[in-house]
């Protein structure tokens, strides 16, 4: 069974750009979230969707959004990069919804670097 | 959001020792994992756990969700140089997702 696959693997943006990151959930899961990863701040909760639906976001702005597919793959979108949004972004999927007692398998990432 | 406590933070042992390392918050959560993560990958989920009082094993590898619901410990029996990496404990409450900020493990052989 593949697992979860994200593209691309590695980028690098120009600050002002936006960037788009994709994820294909292992397949039969609907649940995706999305995670940012920095030394710093450790992993962080970006947003969770089932069913082509948002249902939870974490404390980041606007800037970040995201989509699902009928397929259940996924989209993240950054707009207006800065300097900050370098990070590892990890997209993670589930049979069920998050909180439903189930588990969430990771990608291996997309690494972002803003310039 | 209030990310979770793990400690330690790092820990140098000898190939054979055990490790012990944990996870505490001041919220109740209904799911704990565990998660390995290697330079430049993904995190890897190493156990997950679903009731209070539960323990599990996988290998050498132990962990058990608190009867309180509000922590969470991973046991590494044995080490090998190959159990290195950064292990994150996450947990799951409602529709919400908290970690820790890891515990980085070095192995000497």
């Amino acid at each position: 069974k593949a697992g979860v696959t994200q593209t691309p693997r590695y980028l690098i943006k120009t600050r002002g750009q936006q960037v788009t990151l994709s994820c294909s959930p292992i397949s039969g899961h609907r649940s995706v979230s999305w995670y940012q990863q920095t030394p710093g701040q450790g992993l962080q909760f970006l947003f969770e969707y089932f069913s082509e639906t948002q249902r939870n976001k974490g404390n980041f702005p606007g800037r970040f959004s995201g989509r699902q597919f009928s397929n259940s793959r996924s989209e993240m979108n950054v707009s207006t990069l800065e300097l900050g949004d370098s990070a590892l972004y990890l997209c993670a999927s589930s049979s069920t919804q998050l909180g439903l007692g189930n588990t969430i398998y990771f990608g291996e990432g997309s690494w972002l670097t803003v310039v | 959001g209030q990310q979770l406590n793990q400690s330690p933070q790092s820990m140098f042992i000898q190939e054979g020792e055990d490790v012990s390392m944990n996870c505490t918050s001041s919220s109740i959560f209904n799911t704990w994992l565990w998660y390995k993560q290697d330079p430049g990958e993904g995190p890897v989920l190493l156990i997950a756990l679903y009731k209070a009082g539960e323990l599990t094993s996988n290998g050498r590898l132990t962990a058990q969700f608190g009867i309180t619901r509000k922590d969470s410990f991973l046991n590494i029996s044995a080490s090998i140089p190959s159990d290195v990496g950064i292990y994150f404990c996450a947990g799951q409450r409602n529709n919400d997702m908290r970690f820790g900020a890891g515990t980085r493990l070095t192995v000497k052989p």
